[in-house]
């Protein structure tokens, strides 16, 4: 079936160190893949997406490449600040369907 | 362009009562979905409708869930004799009629918490 598997969090980190949470999937066909982003007490933000291997989704500082081999769309950025701070949710929409699969969500705690 | 709306933010019901929860798409969406998010997990899609017809409702519980999205208004979660598990954010996202080849990305609103005493 599909699923979504995520890094458990929370991840805590310092301001300016490199961000990693890895996301994995199982899906037939060709599934888009996405990352949003939820801040305490709002809703989902489209973070970045990716629709075909190899494409790289990027925003804000942080990238994601769409990797068929190993079914991944790692999230990365280079240096995080503490307004980064939220939790971060991995998806995707298989072939043919509307409805999109979360994962389960991993929480990101940056220190100053 | 205004978001997706969703009301209300918060909403408390006792246990039996019904709870209604609303959400108008961004203008020009014609396809909304419903997905509840338990504490401290992802969000499970529930059902998806386009006007006047539900297309996916997979997700839904088969007992006192319902939704609809008629022709003028916003879309309507329904829960009738609210239990306590059912505590918990209710989102709404909408997007445009899909395009052959397109991502038809979803875009989220707030989300309606729900508390059942």
């Amino acid at each position: 079936g599909n699923s979504v598997t995520q890094m458990e969090g929370p991840v805590t980190l310092s301001e300016e160190a490199f961000l990693t949470i890895n996301c994995t999937y199982t899906a037939t066909g060709y599934p888009s893949l996405f990352w949003y982003v939820q801040y305490p007490g709002e809703g989902l933000q489209l973070l970045l997406k990716a629709t075909k291997a190899d494409d790289k989704g990027s925003n804000k500082g942080f990238e994601a490449t769409y990797r068929k081999e190993t079914t991944s769309f790692h999230l990365e950025k280079g240096s995080v600040q503490v307004s980064d701070s939220a939790v971060y949710f991995c998806a995707h929409k298989g072939t043919g369907r509307r409805a999109l699969t979360f994962g389960s969500g991993t929480r990101l705690q940056v220190q100053p | 362009n205004a978001g997706v709306m969703q009301n209300p933010r918060h909403l408390v019901r006792r246990r039996g009562q019904e709870a209604r929860l609303r959400c108008s798409p961004m203008k020009g969406h014609s396809h909304v979905y419903w997905y509840r998010q338990l504490p401290e997990e992802g969000l499970k899609f529930m059902v998806y409708l386009q006007k006047e017809n539900i297309i996916d409702e997979s997700g839904m519980p088969k007992e006192r869930f319902s939704a609809e999205f008629p022709k003028e208004g916003p879309s309507i979660l329904r829960i009738q004799q609210v239990v306590r598990g059912d505590s918990a954010a209710y989102f709404c996202a909408s997007s445009p009629a899909p395009l052959a080849g397109s991502t038809d990305t979803q875009y989220f609103g707030p989300g309606t918490r729900l508390t059942v005493l």
